[in-house]
């Protein structure tokens, strides 16, 4: 049972590359997410899917852009990357209010 | 005031011991509460949930809800060293639809 499969594990980009990170959910969940997490900065939504078709910015936004696929699929897009966006990158899924977030393994993003 | 307000630590406690981790929320209406554990440079980890006033228990793992006090906490018995990693407290709250608001995390330290 895989769960949350995020790929790449790791990322080096250089300024202004583009970039797609994947995230692919196998639990049959409606709704998708993708967070930031930072050094002292805890966990901050950047984009979430509550369902299939739809996607809706979260705290930070900026410089990203989604898609989802499908119900299994949700991506994160990078146009023009910046140091700013160094960060580790994770993808979670959830099905209804009264469950938790499952969480895929990561992508340790570095931009130079 | 942060929705979800939790003590960044590090919380050193000696093996053996109760580590009491605590989280304060600003939503009434929340219904729903996690605790995640994640170790360095992994991805979070679901380990308790409660909906309920009063206390859950999983092993070692306590986990107390009072909703009066917009309080909950997560009590960790006999620790090990290997419960030393950075734990997250997550609330669904109210009007929020499937979506999770995380503290920033408390960093458990267990001291052989």
């Amino acid at each position: 049972n895989a769960g949350v499969t995020q790929t790449p594990k790791f990322q080096v980009l250089k300024t202004g590359q583009s970039m797609t990170l994947q995230c692919a959910q196998d639990m049959n969940h409606n709704s998708m997410y993708w967070y930031r997490q930072d050094p002292g900065m805890g966990l901050r939504l950047i984009y979430y899917s509550a369902s299939e078709g739809t996607t809706d910015k979260g705290e930070v936004p900026n410089g990203y852009n989604v898609s989802r696929l499908n119900k299994r699929e949700f991506s994160l897009r990078l146009e023009s990357a910046a140091p700013s966006q160094t960060s580790v990158y994770f993808c979670a899924s959830k099905t209804s209010a009264n469950y938790g977030y499952t969480f895929g393994s990561g992508t340790r993003l570095t931009v130079v | 005031q942060k929705e979800v307000e939790q003590n960044s630590g590090p919380l050193s406690v000696p093996e053996g011991a109760i580590a009491s981790l605590n989280c304060t929320y600003s939503d009434r209406g929340s219904q729903s509460f996690f605790w995640y554990r994640q170790y360095s440079g992994k991805s979070p980890e679901l380990i308790m949930s409660i909906y309920s006033n009063g206390d859950k228990e999983d092993g070692r793992f306590t986990a107390q809800l009072n909703k009066a006090s917009q309080y909950v906490s997560l009590l960790i018995r006999d620790s090990q060293p290997s419960d030393s990693a950075t734990y997250l407290c997550a609330v669904n709250m109210a009007n929020a639809g499937n979506m999770l608001t995380f503290g920033g995390g408390t960093r458990l330290m267990v001291k052989p």
